[in-house]
């Protein structure tokens, strides 16, 4: 067990709708990346949070956006939901310290996103 | 990245022999790679990593070797069991002020009994 929780396990939303997935990070840990996965890949990189500021983003559009709040934890949100969408969303926690990507990633168990 | 779909490479060896996956990662200036093992229905666990300036790192049954002149990456799995059934993935992370690691496609273990 990472620490890393993620809520909801499964979701089913249709296209055009929108969807928020929550992720408490580890504890002590102040940095949160998102990452999606698709079936049968690896994980790409969304974004990173820390300091409750976006530091660093893949190659995703705007309509992923997220949050991160005073007690780390994060949110991820995906407007306009399109098919291609549905995919695994991992929430990877991890501390930030004076070296710079020092460490592993935490994962969580992830979201299971399906878009109909 | 490239659509592999469900056609993942597999390995597949015998309960109790030695394993290597192999990785080859895209960037050149990356510094520091993880190797992530992911089990059916699981977020990614972390397994192994290796800095730049290392060629070769011991963990317990786990050994990651990295030659950089020609980017490639392997984990090799002393003994292996049938737990060790997975997805392994690579993961490379530029020195970049960010969690971004770049993931290879994975390689699937299956431990034959």
């Amino acid at each position: 067990e990472t620490g890393v929780t993620q809520s909801p396990t499964h979701l089913i939303k249709t296209r055009g709708q929108q969807v928020t997935l929550r992720c408490s990070s580890q504890s002590g840990h102040n940095t949160v990346s998102w990452y999606q996965q698709a079936l049968g890949q690896g994980p790409q990189f969304i974004f990173q949070y820390y300091r409750e500021e976006e530091n660093g983003r893949g190659n995703f559009p705007p309509r992923f956006s997220g949050l991160q709040f005073p007690n780390y934890s994060s949110e991820l949100n995906v407007n306009a939901l399109e098919l291609d969408d549905s995919a695994l969303y991992l929430c990877a926690s991890s501390l930030r310290g004076r070296v710079l990507n020092t460490g592993e990633l935490f994962f969580g168990e992830g979201s299971r996103l399906t878009v109909l | 990245g490239e659509n592999v779909g469900l056609h993942l490479p597999t390995l597949s060896v015998q309960e109790g022999d030695n394993s290597i996956i192999n990785c080859a990662y895209s960037n050149s200036a990356s510094d520091y790679f993880i190797w992530y093992k992911q089990e059916s229905g699981k977020g990614p666990q972390f397994i192994i990593d290796i800095r730049s300036n290392m060629d070769k790192r011991q963990g317990q049954r786990v050994t990651v070797l990295l030659n950089k002149t020609v980017k490639h990456l392997s984990l090799q799995i002393a003994a292996t069991q049938p737990g060790d059934s997975a997805v392994y993935f690579c993961a490379e992370n530029i020195a970049s002020g960010t969690y971004k690691y770049i993931f290879g496609t994975g390689t699937r273990l299956k431990v034959l009994a």
